[in-house]
This record gives C-alpha cells, sequence and structure tokens, in this order.
C-alpha cells in the first residue's frame, strides 16, 4: 500500500518558471524523501529531509516537511526542459519499507 | 551507473513459467529492497533484505520469493506467472536509508505473455 500521495498527477510548465509538488502522506514518518524518476528508468534520490527539520535546500531544490499537516513539498526553481521526468515521494515509519507515492509527472516545455 | 546492477534489463516469458530476477547492491550496501512497479498500482515495496535475513515484507505475493546470498547480490523469484504480474522490477541497496536514502537499479523489464 501507498504511504505518500503526490499532488497534483501532472504538471506542465514553460522552462525558467517554477514548479512546486505536493505531498500527503497519513502516519507519523522517520524522514521524507523525494525522487526523480526518468521514463523507464531506475529512481535517483534527490534530498531527504527529517521529521525534527522543517526546510532543506539543494541546488534549485527547496523541500519544506509540516509534520501537523503530514504534507510536504518540492519546489523545483528555474526549471528546465532536462528536469521532465516524475517526481516521487517516500516516507517510512522505520527505515525498512520505504512506501512510495503515486508520482507528479512533470513536463517543462522549452 | 548507480552502483547497483540488474539482470536481465528486460525479459519475455510465457505465462506459468518461473523467472529470476538477479541483483549486486552498491559496494558496502547491506540492504536491499525490491519494488514492483506497474502502471494501475505505481511502486510497491515487496521484500527487503539485510545482511542475508529478511527484515521488511511488503505486498509480496505467495508466488514470488526472495533471498540475499554471502556476496549480499539477491534473487527474486517469481513463478507461476499471470499477465498481470508484467511490470518493471526494481533492486535498491542503502547503507544507512535514514542519512542517505535509497540507489536503484535500473530496473528488469518483465513482459508476461
Amino acid at each position: 500500500s501507498q504511504q505518500g500521495e503526490e499532488d497534483p498527477q501532472a504538471l506542465s510548465i514553460q522552462e525558467g518558471e517554477n514548479a512546486t509538488m505536493n505531498c500527503s502522506y497519513k502516519t507519523s514518518i522517520n524522514n521524507l524523501q523525494w525522487y526523480r524518476q526518468n521514463s523507464g528508468r531506475g529512481l535517483v534520490h534527490l534530498i531527504l529531509i527529517r521529521s525534527n527539520e522543517r526546510e532543506k535546500h539543494s541546488g534549485r531544490l527547496r523541500v519544506t516537511l509540516d509534520t501537523s499537516k503530514k504534507s510536504s513539498s518540492l519546489l523545483i526553481t528555474a526549471s528546465r526542459a532536462a528536469d521532465t521526468a516524475s517526481y516521487f515521494c517516500a516516507t517510512a515509519e522505520t527505515l525498512n519499507d520505504m512506501r512510495f507515492g503515486a508520482g507528479t509527472r512533470l513536463t517543462v516545455k522549452p | 551507473d548507480s552502483g547497483v546492477t540488474q539482470t536481465p534489463k528486460h525479459l519475455i516469458t510465457a505465462t506459468g513459467q518461473r523467472v529470476t530476477l538477479r541483483c549486486s547492491p552498491r559496494s558496502g550496501d547491506l540492504s536491499v529492497y525490491w519494488y514492483q512497479q506497474s502502471l494501475d498500482q505505481g511502486l510497491q515495496f515487496l521484500i527487503q533484505y539485510y545482511n542475508g535475513e529478511e527484515r521488511a515484507k511488503g505486498n509480496i505475493l505467495e508466488r514470488f520469493s526472495a533471498q540475499q546470498f554471502p556476496d549480499l547480490h539477491s534473487e527474486l523469484n517469481l513463478s507461476s506467472l499471470e499477465l498481470g504480474d508484467s511490470a518493471l522490477y526494481f533492486c535498491a541497496s542503502s547503507v544507512d536509508p535514514g542519512d542517505y536514502g535509497y540507489t536503484f537499479g535500473s530496473g528488469t523489464r518483465l513482459t508476461v505473455v
């Protein structure tokens, strides 16, 4: 069963714009992670935020976590065509069975 | 190259058959995780092994089994295959998922005909 749910399911923007994706989850978590998947390829780990952190940055990525609302958001600034991919949030109560949401499919038009 | 190696990359087989998918984790990673990704079910956690022992079980069917060997490579065995088993099967490994997350392989695409 999936733990996280991403929103929106699909997002289409122009190059240079910002992209925001949201993730909601149901149970308590140890940490929340975001991954990217290019079509038919393996998932690539982007960023991890611990349950006691509220915001984290990595390059053009900004992740926020609100444990009271059980939600997280991923912001990609100044998007590029190469950012076109599916983005997944993943959560785990323990660290042994990470559960992934259905993903947000991001299309960045050049 | 992520460092996690999965073979074969593609597999086509008939219903009722049995196949074995292989995964070599990244050097130094003791944990191996198996996931199934299909269009209708998304990415489903199947099973996790840590240093040869089963640690967690997810939505793994009884027709499926896995093991991790002393050299830390892992195999996922799928038997009595059905059309609905057609999917991408991913292996991931980690040294410390609490700090570094998972490293995924490029997957095995299984097609059951």
